[in-house]
């Protein structure tokens, strides 16, 4: 069964680097979205994705953060610098419609120190 | 803007036996999709069972089951003979037809199914 995937499981970074999470979405699904999780926190919707560009953002999804799908099957979550408030995990999902289910990755953990 | 509202931080069963989590939300949309996600300790999010707004027939997935209110905009999911894995945190989630498919999330409910 086709799954969304998510590169790397966990990533440590410091303070004001910059950090790359990578997902590859199902294959003929034409809507991606990224999420987080803040430890014991609720979902929060940063970002959806279609027909290569930002389709709504939240407030979350400030300068720092961008996204990118470089090559078709690869879809990216970029942060600039990051803050230890990005500490978080961090959820790609999928789905062939914009209103259907959305398939989510299994996420990567980010630690900002 | 839209919230989704679970007001169960966490609730436990006996296993066998039926469990239901509440969910209700704020809407002035007429068309919009409701989802129950269940998050396993694994912590990766699946689809437990999916309603339309637009539809009034209850819908149903072996053993997980909804009871849609629409004018009471509640959208509570009821498990049958709970088992043990069904131990995980569920969240309850609305995503509307005139929007790019965000998803808002309820805050979820713990359910730990005990033996």
């Amino acid at each position: 069964e086709p799954e969304v995937t998510q590169t790397p499981s966990h990533q440590v970074t410091q303070m004001g680097q910059e950090v790359i999470l990578r997902c590859v979405p199902i294959s003929n699904h034409l809507y991606f979205y990224w999420y987080r999780q803040i430890l014991g926190q609720k979902v929060e919707f940063l970002v959806s994705f279609y027909n290569n560009e930002i389709s709504e953002k939240s407030e979350i999804f400030d300068d720092q953060f961008s996204v990118e799908r470089p090559d078709g099957s690869n879809f990216t979550l970029k942060i600039r610098s990051t803050k230890l408030e990005d500490s978080a995990m961090y959820f790609c999902a999928s789905s062939v419609l914009k209103y259907n289910e959305q398939f989510f990755g299994p996420g990567t953990r980010l630690t900002v120190l | 803007a839209q919230t989704v509202t679970q007001s169960q931080p966490e609730m436990s069963v006996q296993e066998a036996e039926t469990v239901t989590l509440s969910c209700t939300y704020d809407t002035s949309e007429s068309n919009y999709y409701l989802f129950w996600y269940k998050q396993p300790p694994s912590r990766q999010m699946i689809l437990v069972i999916r309603q339309e707004a637009y539809k009034q027939q209850n819908a149903t997935e072996n053993r997980f089951s909804v009871n849609f209110q629409k004018a009471a905009k509640s959208f509570s999911l009821k498990i049958s003979d709970s088992q043990l894995g069904d131990t995980a945190m569920y969240f309850c989630a609305i995503t509307y037809h005139t929007n790019a498919g965000k998803s808002t999330f309820g805050d979820g409910t713990t359910l730990t199914v005990k033996p």
